[in-house]
């Protein structure tokens, strides 16, 4: 059974770094084909992808918002984190954790998996 | 960046008819396209991926179809479980990868 959770701080200030934690079950990242990403989503808003690290170590960051960010992994500890540094109010949002599996009959990336988000307001 | 474009915005639907949601890409994602649907205070789930494979347990009542840069998910006979927000998403120029705005589908 595959599960994911994040978890992190509610509330951030201004100018403060975003530490997020992702811990999940059901699969390790050390297994080739599978990738854990970061997604968010400002209340009423749509979805917008974050960042994605893989098996073989190798991260993708989001065009706007790769000088901010940084993912990395601990394949002992089941575990993705994701850092935003200089956080905004514009960063309120909930924070989502997602897996995708590459391999068998289809390959692409698409999120199979998805935590139940950790809702992060930034406010002084 | 390829942007995805989804209408309509709202959607107002009776249950037991039909609903026919479109995703248009800002170039061709050839079939690399995914579905999401999404209820209040509940994360994504996945529908549709490869633009018409039903993900597991996923109702035969929900289809995809299209490729290039016009798609649609189709929801035959719509129960009252299916009210929700649906997203499309390409993975086929990455990164980033890319979501649409969202459909809200209502009850009429």
């Amino acid at each position: 059974q595959v599960t994911l959770r994040e978890s992190g701080p509610a509330l951030v200030k201004p100018t403060q770094t975003l530490t997020l934690t992702c811990t999940f079950s059901g699969f390790s990242l050390s297994t080739s084909g599978m990738c854990v990403s970061w997604i968010r989503q400002p209340p009423g808003k749509a979805l917008e992808w974050l960042a994605l690290i893989d098996w073989d170590d190798d991260k993708y960051y989001s065009t706007s918002l790769k000088t901010r960010l940084t993912i990395s992994k601990d394949t002992s500890k089941n575990q993705v984190v994701l850092t935003m540094t200089n956080m905004d109010p514009v960063d309120t949002a909930t924070y989502y954790c997602a897996r995708i599996r590459l391999g068998g009959d289809y390959v692409g990336y698409y999120f199979d998996y998805w935590g139940q988000g950790t809702l992060v307001t930034v406010s002084s | 960046e390829i942007v995805m474009t989804q209408s309509p915005a709202t959607l107002s639907v009776s249950p037991g008819e039909r609903a026919t949601l479109s995703c248009r890409a800002s170039q061709s994602v050839s079939s690399n396209l995914a579905w999401y649907q999404q209820k209040p205070g509940q994360a994504p789930r996945l529908l549709i991926y490869g633009a018409s494979i039903r993900a597991t347990g996923i109702p035969a009542r929900f289809s995809g179809s299209g490729s290039g840069t016009e798609f649609t998910l189709t929801i035959s006979i719509l129960q009252s479980e299916d009210f929700a927000v649906y997203y499309c998403q390409q993975y086929n120029n990455w990164p980033p990868l890319t979501f649409g705005g969202g459909t809200k589908v209502e009850i009429k």
